[in-house]
């Protein structure tokens, strides 16, 4: 089927831990997004990239880092400079410019 | 000024109502639109995309009005399956141009 696969699902980090969230897709899209969600809130964008090997930061990128080496792929790290990382994570892609996007399931990232 | 806004609810309505829901957009540039549904606890799914011309699929209707820079969308018959979050989300050429409403919360009541 295609569609964009996030993992882990949930995922627990230990405080000055760093954590990769995977992101692929088989839609053949460009474009990919991670945004954070927190609750009651609503989607706040960390980076996006609109090309293989190019992305740019979004409202929030501090503390966080990604890349894309490949097309279909959008990792994204949580790094132990991000302060308050407990959220939902979601991955996006998008086709041609204007064009639906698609959510990943989405990544639920916990502090303990 | 946020780029879309919207009327964050909650929408408490009996099954069977209709319900209309508005978002605003700030940037005439912006050129898509679309309402997605968002269950709790889970990703954004698209509802519908916004034409200008307007679009049904069965108890839903989307409306753009480029003028005054909202759009519009109408549930009828409401049943307890709609109750979720509805986003709005405008969409302007260029990059980093996606921009989303915070979301109206919708629960229909038996």
């Amino acid at each position: 089927d295609g569609g964009i696969t996030q993992s882990p699902k949930y995922l627990f980090r230990k405080e000055g831990q760093n954590v990769t969230l995977s992101c692929e897709q088989n839609l053949n899209h460009d474009a990919m997004y991670w945004y954070r969600q927190d609750p009651g809130q609503g989607l706040r964008l960390i980076y996006y990239s609109q090309i293989v090997n190019d992305f740019q930061k979004g409202d929030i990128a501090e503390g966080y880092s990604v890349s894309r080496e490949k097309k279909e792929s959008f990792p994204l790290t949580v790094t132990s400079a991000q302060k308050n990382p407990t959220a939902f994570y979601l991955c996006a892609s998008q086709g041609a410019s204007g064009n639906t996007i698609y959510f990943g399931e989405g990544s639920w990232l916990t502090v303990v | 000024r946020k780029e879309v806004e919207q009327d964050p609810g909650p929408f408490n309505v009996p099954e069977g109502a209709t319900v209309a829901f508005n978002c605003t957009y700030s940037n005439s540039a912006s050129q898509s639109f679309f309402w997605y549904r968002q269950d709790c606890r889970k990703e954004p799914k698209l509802l519908m995309s916004v034409y200008s011309s307007g679009n049904e699929d069965g108890r839903f209707t989307a409306q753009l009005n480029r003028a005054s820079q909202y759009i519009s969308l109408l549930i009828r018959d409401s049943k307890l399956s709609d109750s979720a979050t509805y986003l709005c989300v405008a969409w302007q050429t260029g990059a980093n141009n996606l921009f989303f409403g915070t979301g109206t919360r919708l629960t229909v009541i038996p």
